[in-house]
């Protein structure tokens, strides 16, 4: 939505490589959480954030709410990263999410 | 990862039709959310629910959707009369207490309305 731009929209890595997702957000949000869509549709949970960095694996997330932005780091491309991913954030006191447009992160041998 | 159990995996209606699917939130979740996501990857918020009661809906569900939670069944959202346009993949997430929580989603229904 025009809340949340994400970026790139597509990207392409090789097997072993690594590169970043960013969201920028037009209002204050308090907590973003950031997804992986497979094929299939299913939208799998990578992080929630209130703030700060979390990793998880090859993966890194962080939040900036004063600056209003919020990156996903992947490192050591794998083939099974192949996806959609979202990052999605919670505005004021709603409990919906708005969600960005969507990253199509393609990895290849 | 995700228990949020949706059903049926696939749904196939006429225009004109009902289009019912279901969804059991994970257990101990009491807030379950909607989401319908198009083919061009834009998901659009639908309703929610705390236990049984509707949070917050757009307009379009209160006109043309039919949704609830009761206690002890799964919760449903039922288009009332399916159009061209409803066709997406309709998701349904699930969230500890708290409006600003981790959201859980199932793996969708994907409706076609031909």
């Amino acid at each position: 939505g025009d809340q949340v731009e994400q970026s790139p929209s597509a990207l392409s890595l090789h097997e072993g490589t690594g590169s970043a997702l960013r969201c920028n957000f037009t209002t204050t949000m308090r907590a973003v959480q950031w997804f992986q869509q497979n094929s299939r549709g299913s939208l799998i949970n990578l992080f929630y954030l209130a703030s700060g960095t979390k990793e998880n694996g090859r993966l890194k997330s962080t939040f900036n709410s004063k600056e209003s932005y919020s990156t996903l780091h992947i490192r050591d491309a794998q083939l099974e990263d192949s996806g959609t991913y979202f990052c999605a954030a919670h505005q004021g006191g709603s409990a919906k999410l708005i969600f960005g447009e969507g990253t199509k992160l393609t990895v290849s041998s | 990862n995700s228990k949020v159990i949706q059903t049926p995996r696939y749904l196939v209606k006429g225009q004109g039709q009902k289009a019912k699917m279901r969804c059991i939130p994970e257990k101990g979740h009491p807030v379950v959310f909607w989401y319908q996501q198009n083919k061009n990857n834009e998901f659009k918020f639908l309703i929610n629910f705390q236990n049984q009661e509707v949070l917050q809906q757009i307009d379009m569900t209160e006109k043309r959707f039919s949704a609830e939670c009761p206690s002890n069944s799964p919760c449903s959202l039922e288009i009332q009369s399916s159009e061209a346009g409803d066709s997406a993949l309709y998701l349904c997430a699930s969230s500890p207490q708290g409006v600003q929580n981790t959201l859980y989603f199932g793996a969708g229904t994907r409706l076609s309305v031909l």
